[in-house]
């Protein structure tokens, strides 16, 4: 089955500074990507998503980058705030259609 | 904020009982997913409903189910409780047919405590 995984459980940076959240996912036929940001006792939020015939995609000071060939996600966060502190998921489609697979979760925080 | 809503957003029940957890969709969204998400674990796809029917089920026994009513809200329904389905139980709603996947937006959840 399809498996998700992140290669940093935890990440601690400056405020001000550039974040990076990697995951590494198993399914080459993935073709849909979401990341999301969760906060303590809160639900997923959608930051970014990304498809299969994109590499690279940016929005408000966040970047997703997409290399089909090792099967690996980044998220890039810009001038990353004390708001940014949450776990960051990397979720991929699986069967049916819009049921994604998460992996355990990078930890961010961010020290002002 | 999604427009996705949930209720109860915490909820105590007994080993053995049943409960029902509610969920709102996103105006114009007409597919919800049900996910679990144990503490310190990713969410797990527990089933999905486009247009009141079932459209794909994780790996959860049969004693999880779920209806969708017409105008999309859900019900996800857990009976003989368990000690390990202690979690926050969560809605997501999307919008396409089956076979068309695109953004999925996530509702605050259900903390339920299983004791």
């Amino acid at each position: 089955g399809e498996s998700v995984g992140l290669h940093l459980p935890t990440l601690s940076v400056q405020e001000g500074d550039n974040s990076i959240i990697n995951c590494a996912y198993s399914n080459s036929a993935s073709d849909y990507f979401i990341w999301y940001k969760q906060e303590s006792g809160k639900g997923p939020q959608f930051i970014i998503d990304i498809r299969s015939n994109m590499d690279k995609r940016q929005g408000q000071r966040v970047t997703v980058l997409l290399n089909k060939t090792v099967k690996h996600l980044s998220l890039q966060i810009a001038a990353t705030q004390p708001g940014d502190s949450a776990v960051y998921f990397c979720a991929e489609n699986g069967e049916p259609r819009n049921q994604f697979y998460f992996g355990t979760g990078t930890s961010l925080t961010v020290i002002p | 904020e999604t427009g996705v809503t949930q209720s109860p957003t915490h909820l105590i029940k007994t080993r053995g009982q049943q409960v029902t957890l509610r969920c709102s969709s996103q105006s114009g969204h007409n597919t919800v997913s049900w996910y679990q998400q144990a503490l310190g674990q990713g969410p797990q796809f527990i089933f999905q409903y486009y247009r009141e029917e079932e459209n794909g089920r994780g790996n959860f026994p049969p004693r999880f189910s779920g209806l969708q009513f017409p105008n999309y809200s859900s019900e996800l329904n857990v009976n003989a409780l368990e000690l390990d389905d202690s979690a926050l139980y969560l809605c997501a709603s999307s919008s396409g047919p089956p076979g068309q996947v695109g953004e999925q937006y996530f509702g605050p959840g259900t903390r339920l405590t299983v004791t």
